[in-house]
């Protein structure tokens, strides 16, 4: 079964702080997505990546950047965080042609920026 | 831009009878078309998907339909269970700024009363 492991469940940040969210997946999977989940918006992807040192922007990457420096780990860094980042974070990972193949979430990390 | 709609976006129903919940899509170029079900308090995982190839796919007590002319698809649930009980979110690929990537609903959370 595949497992997707993000660092943390909770986390809690002060306005202007660097956050980094690190997700880790076992799989060899190629692609890596990082998702943020708020009510009645569904799941907006943020980044995205298909290959090691390779990444793409998503819907909404304002704010947000990633580094994937090994194949199964994708971090996501808030530069300067800021209060309309508190949400949820998914991140995902999947094989093959990666708009085309189920995704394999993680449990989340609920960002609070105060 | 291209966007997934889905509605409603919260269904009650009794034990036992059927849900459906819907999604219409923009794209027309659009060729796959997932389903995620999302307990409280756990990740979303996937339960079924299909491709534009095929009108309907069942999967014992789910089922999920397609309509490609008229850019929408659904999924059915019948005789449901309290364990139904979750958000579900459809998705279809859609060709926006990131390329061809999977965009999501806004959700629909599906309450089973026993």
């Amino acid at each position: 079964d595949v497992k997707v492991t993000q660092s943390s469940r909770y986390l809690v940040k002060r306005t202007g702080e660097k956050v980094f969210l690190e997700c880790v997946q076992d799989m060899d999977h190629e692609n890596m997505f990082w998702y943020r989940q708020d009510p009645g918006l569904g799941l907006r992807l943020i980044y995205f990546s298909y290959d090691v040192k390779m990444k793409e922007k998503g819907d909404i990457p304002e704010g947000y950047s990633v580094s994937r420096e090994k194949k199964e780990r994708f971090s996501l860094i808030l530069e300067s965080a800021s209060t309309n980042q508190t949400s949820m974070y998914l991140c995902a990972s999947s094989y093959g042609t990666f708009a085309r193949s189920p995704l394999h979430f993680g449990n989340g990390t609920r960002l609070t920026v105060t | 831009g291209e966007n997934v709609e889905q509605h409603p976006s919260t269904l009650s129903v009794q034990e036992g009878d059927s849900a459906v919940i819907k999604c219409t899509y923009s794209d027309s170029a659009s060729n796959y078309f997932p389903w995620y079900k999302q307990e409280l308090g756990k990740r979303p995982q996937l339960i079924i998907d299909i491709r534009s190839n095929v009108g309907e796919k069942k999967d014992q007590r789910i089922a999920v339909t397609l309509n490609k002319t008229a850019k929408h698809f659904s999924l059915h649930i019948t005789e449901t269970q309290p364990e139904d009980s979750a958000v579900y979110f459809c998705a279809a690929t859609l060709n926006n700024n990131a390329g061809n990537m999977l965009t999501f609903g806004g959700g629909t959370r599906l309450m089973v009363k026993p």
